[in-house]
Protein backbone atom coordinates (compact mmCIF):
# COMPACT_ATOMS: atom_id res chain seq x y z
CA UNK A 1 0.00 0.00 0.00
CA UNK A 2 1.12 3.36 -0.77
CA UNK A 3 2.56 5.62 2.25
CA UNK A 4 2.27 8.96 0.64
CA UNK A 5 -0.23 9.92 -1.91
CA UNK A 6 -0.18 13.52 -3.81
CA UNK A 7 -3.11 13.08 -6.23
CA UNK A 8 -2.15 16.29 -8.34
CA UNK A 9 0.32 15.75 -10.78
CA UNK A 10 0.20 18.75 -11.81
CA UNK A 11 -0.98 22.56 -10.58
CA UNK A 12 -1.26 25.99 -11.53
CA UNK A 13 -1.62 29.41 -9.67
CA UNK A 14 -1.34 32.88 -11.08
CA UNK A 15 1.16 34.55 -9.65
CA UNK A 16 1.09 36.16 -6.12
CA UNK A 17 -1.97 34.07 -5.48
CA UNK A 18 -1.73 31.53 -2.39
CA UNK A 19 -1.64 27.55 -3.62
CA UNK A 20 -2.33 23.92 -1.72
CA UNK A 21 -0.57 20.67 -2.66
CA UNK A 22 -2.34 17.71 -1.17
CA UNK A 23 -0.44 14.79 0.78
CA UNK A 24 -2.27 12.05 2.32
CA UNK A 25 -0.20 9.80 4.25
CA UNK A 26 -0.72 6.01 5.63
CA UNK A 27 0.87 5.01 8.87
CA UNK A 28 0.29 2.85 12.02
CA UNK A 29 2.63 4.74 14.41
CA UNK A 30 2.38 7.46 16.87
CA UNK A 31 5.32 8.87 16.30
CA UNK A 32 6.34 10.06 12.56
CA UNK A 33 7.79 13.01 10.54
CA UNK A 34 6.28 14.82 7.52
CA UNK A 35 8.45 16.83 5.15
CA UNK A 36 8.35 18.65 2.06
CA UNK A 37 10.86 18.97 -0.40
CA UNK A 38 11.21 21.42 -3.31
CA UNK A 39 12.97 20.08 -6.50
CA UNK A 40 13.73 22.94 -9.26
CA UNK A 41 13.77 22.04 -13.13
CA UNK A 42 18.27 22.19 -11.78
CA UNK A 43 17.47 18.86 -9.92
CA UNK A 44 18.74 19.70 -6.40
CA UNK A 45 16.42 18.73 -3.48
CA UNK A 46 15.52 21.59 -1.17
CA UNK A 47 14.34 20.95 2.37
CA UNK A 48 11.12 23.59 2.47
CA UNK A 49 9.34 22.35 5.87
CA UNK A 50 8.66 19.51 8.81
CA UNK A 51 5.94 18.68 10.96
CA UNK A 52 6.12 16.35 13.84
CA UNK A 53 3.32 13.97 14.49
CA UNK A 54 2.95 15.58 18.16
CA UNK A 55 3.44 19.06 17.23
CA UNK A 56 0.35 20.83 17.93
CA UNK A 57 0.65 23.87 15.33
CA UNK A 58 1.26 23.95 12.12
CA UNK A 59 4.27 23.89 10.99
CA UNK A 60 5.31 27.09 8.92
CA UNK A 61 8.70 28.71 7.38
CA UNK A 62 8.25 32.17 5.80
CA UNK A 63 5.90 31.43 2.88
CA UNK A 64 5.36 27.94 3.44
CA UNK A 65 2.65 26.33 5.76
CA UNK A 66 1.63 22.87 6.33
CA UNK A 67 -1.96 21.87 7.21
CA UNK A 68 -1.75 19.23 9.50
CA UNK A 69 -5.14 17.23 9.57
CA UNK A 70 -4.10 14.10 12.07
CA UNK A 71 -7.45 12.66 11.75
CA UNK A 72 -7.75 13.16 8.03
CA UNK A 73 -3.93 11.89 7.77
CA UNK A 74 -3.29 14.71 5.49
CA UNK A 75 -0.28 17.21 5.52
CA UNK A 76 -1.30 19.43 2.95
CA UNK A 77 1.33 22.32 1.92
CA UNK A 78 0.36 25.73 1.66
CA UNK A 79 2.36 28.46 -0.48
CA UNK A 80 1.51 31.69 -0.03
CA UNK A 81 2.15 35.07 -2.28
CA UNK A 82 3.23 32.42 -5.30
CA UNK A 83 6.20 33.66 -7.04
CA UNK A 84 7.63 32.14 -10.54
CA UNK A 85 10.42 30.65 -8.82
CA UNK A 86 7.81 28.31 -7.04
CA UNK A 87 7.58 26.53 -10.71
CA UNK A 88 8.91 23.12 -9.70
CA UNK A 89 8.67 19.77 -8.42
CA UNK A 90 7.22 19.25 -4.78
CA UNK A 91 7.38 15.69 -2.55
CA UNK A 92 5.24 15.53 0.22
CA UNK A 93 7.59 12.80 2.51
CA UNK A 94 6.99 10.60 5.62
CA UNK A 95 9.67 9.29 8.00
CA UNK A 96 8.25 6.36 10.56
CA UNK A 97 9.99 6.58 14.04
CA UNK A 98 9.10 3.35 14.62
CA UNK A 99 12.26 0.74 14.13
CA UNK A 100 10.57 -2.63 14.49
CA UNK A 101 9.05 -1.46 11.76
CA UNK A 102 12.37 -0.17 9.78
CA UNK A 103 11.82 3.25 10.51
CA UNK A 104 13.78 5.77 12.24
CA UNK A 105 15.64 7.01 9.57
CA UNK A 106 13.65 6.34 6.57
CA UNK A 107 11.81 8.60 4.31
CA UNK A 108 8.72 7.38 2.25
CA UNK A 109 8.23 9.76 -0.48
CA UNK A 110 5.05 10.77 -2.66
CA UNK A 111 5.37 10.66 -6.56
CA UNK A 112 5.44 14.40 -6.33
CA UNK A 113 3.19 17.38 -7.68
CA UNK A 114 4.45 19.77 -10.25
CA UNK A 115 3.71 22.87 -10.11
CA UNK A 116 3.49 25.94 -12.43
CA UNK A 117 3.12 29.82 -11.46
CA UNK A 118 1.82 31.81 -14.32
CA UNK A 119 3.10 35.71 -14.51
CA UNK B 1 31.71 23.86 3.64
CA UNK B 2 30.57 22.17 0.40
CA UNK B 3 28.09 20.38 1.88
CA UNK B 4 27.26 16.78 -0.10
CA UNK B 5 29.16 16.73 -2.97
CA UNK B 6 28.77 13.94 -5.75
CA UNK B 7 31.08 12.70 -8.55
CA UNK B 8 30.41 12.17 -10.98
CA UNK B 9 27.50 14.33 -11.91
CA UNK B 10 26.89 12.17 -15.33
CA UNK B 11 27.98 8.76 -16.14
CA UNK B 12 27.01 6.09 -19.24
CA UNK B 13 27.58 2.64 -18.59
CA UNK B 14 27.24 -0.35 -20.43
CA UNK B 15 25.38 -3.76 -19.39
CA UNK B 16 27.47 -5.74 -17.18
CA UNK B 17 30.04 -2.85 -15.96
CA UNK B 18 30.48 -1.87 -12.32
CA UNK B 19 31.23 1.47 -10.92
CA UNK B 20 31.11 3.68 -7.44
CA UNK B 21 29.30 6.28 -6.86
CA UNK B 22 30.98 8.92 -4.35
CA UNK B 23 29.26 10.90 -1.69
CA UNK B 24 30.83 12.74 0.45
CA UNK B 25 29.99 15.47 3.49
CA UNK B 26 31.92 17.84 5.51
CA UNK B 27 29.37 18.43 7.76
CA UNK B 28 30.22 16.17 10.54
CA UNK B 29 26.27 14.25 9.87
CA UNK B 30 26.07 10.53 11.18
CA UNK B 31 23.36 9.95 9.09
CA UNK B 32 24.07 9.44 5.36
CA UNK B 33 21.25 8.06 2.47
CA UNK B 34 21.14 6.50 -0.85
CA UNK B 35 18.06 7.27 -2.85
CA UNK B 36 17.74 6.84 -6.61
CA UNK B 37 14.60 9.08 -8.84
CA UNK B 38 13.64 7.08 -11.43
CA UNK B 39 11.65 9.71 -14.27
CA UNK B 40 8.20 11.03 -13.26
CA UNK B 41 8.74 9.36 -9.81
CA UNK B 42 9.53 10.66 -6.41
CA UNK B 43 12.79 9.30 -4.05
CA UNK B 44 13.76 5.64 -3.06
CA UNK B 45 15.72 4.77 -0.56
CA UNK B 46 18.50 2.16 -1.50
CA UNK B 47 20.73 1.87 1.55
CA UNK B 48 21.81 4.28 4.80
CA UNK B 49 23.85 4.05 7.89
CA UNK B 50 23.83 5.67 10.95
CA UNK B 51 27.28 6.01 11.39
CA UNK B 52 30.84 4.54 10.33
CA UNK B 53 30.80 1.10 10.16
CA UNK B 54 26.86 0.82 10.17
CA UNK B 55 24.99 0.76 6.92
CA UNK B 56 21.50 -0.72 6.28
CA UNK B 57 18.70 -1.92 3.65
CA UNK B 58 16.41 0.71 2.38
CA UNK B 59 13.36 -0.07 0.10
CA UNK B 60 15.53 -0.54 -3.39
CA UNK B 61 18.69 -2.48 -1.90
CA UNK B 62 19.17 -5.26 -4.60
CA UNK B 63 22.14 -4.62 -7.37
CA UNK B 64 24.18 -1.86 -5.10
CA UNK B 65 26.71 -2.16 -2.08
CA UNK B 66 27.71 0.20 -0.04
CA UNK B 67 30.50 0.72 2.48
CA UNK B 68 31.12 3.68 5.63
CA UNK B 69 34.52 3.79 6.73
CA UNK B 70 34.63 6.81 8.11
CA UNK B 71 31.81 9.58 9.06
CA UNK B 72 32.54 12.18 5.64
CA UNK B 73 32.72 9.14 3.18
CA UNK B 74 29.37 6.69 1.83
CA UNK B 75 29.86 5.59 -1.68
CA UNK B 76 27.72 3.12 -3.77
CA UNK B 77 28.87 0.14 -5.40
CA UNK B 78 26.69 -1.05 -8.52
CA UNK B 79 27.70 -4.53 -9.36
CA UNK B 80 26.70 -6.01 -12.84
CA UNK B 81 24.74 -3.03 -13.98
CA UNK B 82 21.06 -3.49 -15.48
CA UNK B 83 19.07 -1.06 -17.89
CA UNK B 84 16.66 -1.02 -14.88
CA UNK B 85 19.51 0.95 -12.96
CA UNK B 86 18.98 3.79 -15.21
CA UNK B 87 18.21 7.08 -13.02
CA UNK B 88 19.34 9.71 -10.75
CA UNK B 89 20.96 8.95 -7.50
CA UNK B 90 20.96 11.33 -4.39
CA UNK B 91 23.19 11.11 -1.22
CA UNK B 92 21.58 13.36 1.76
CA UNK B 93 23.01 13.57 4.93
CA UNK B 94 21.48 14.48 8.37
CA UNK B 95 21.74 15.30 12.04
CA UNK B 96 18.29 15.83 12.65
CA UNK B 97 15.42 15.42 10.99
CA UNK B 98 16.27 18.11 7.69
CA UNK B 99 18.25 16.25 5.22
CA UNK B 100 20.56 17.92 3.08
CA UNK B 101 21.10 16.22 -0.41
CA UNK B 102 23.88 16.24 -2.66
CA UNK B 103 23.05 17.07 -6.68
CA UNK B 104 22.68 13.97 -8.00
CA UNK B 105 24.08 11.82 -10.22
CA UNK B 106 22.49 11.06 -13.73
CA UNK B 107 23.31 7.57 -14.21
CA UNK B 108 22.52 5.22 -17.74
CA UNK B 109 22.82 1.85 -18.20
CA UNK B 110 22.73 1.17 -22.13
Amino acid sequence: AQKITQTQPGMFVQEKEAVTLDCTYDTSDQSYGLFWYKQPSSGEMIFLIYQGSYDEQNATEGRYSLNFQKARKSANLVISASQLGDSAMYFCAMREASITQGGSEKLVFGKGTKLTVNP
Amino acid sequence: NAGVTQTPKFRILKIGQSMTLQCAQDMNHNYMYWYRQDPGMGLKLIYYSVGAGITDKGEVPNGYNVSRSTTEDFPLRLELAAPSQTSVYFCASSYSHEQYFGPGTRLTVT
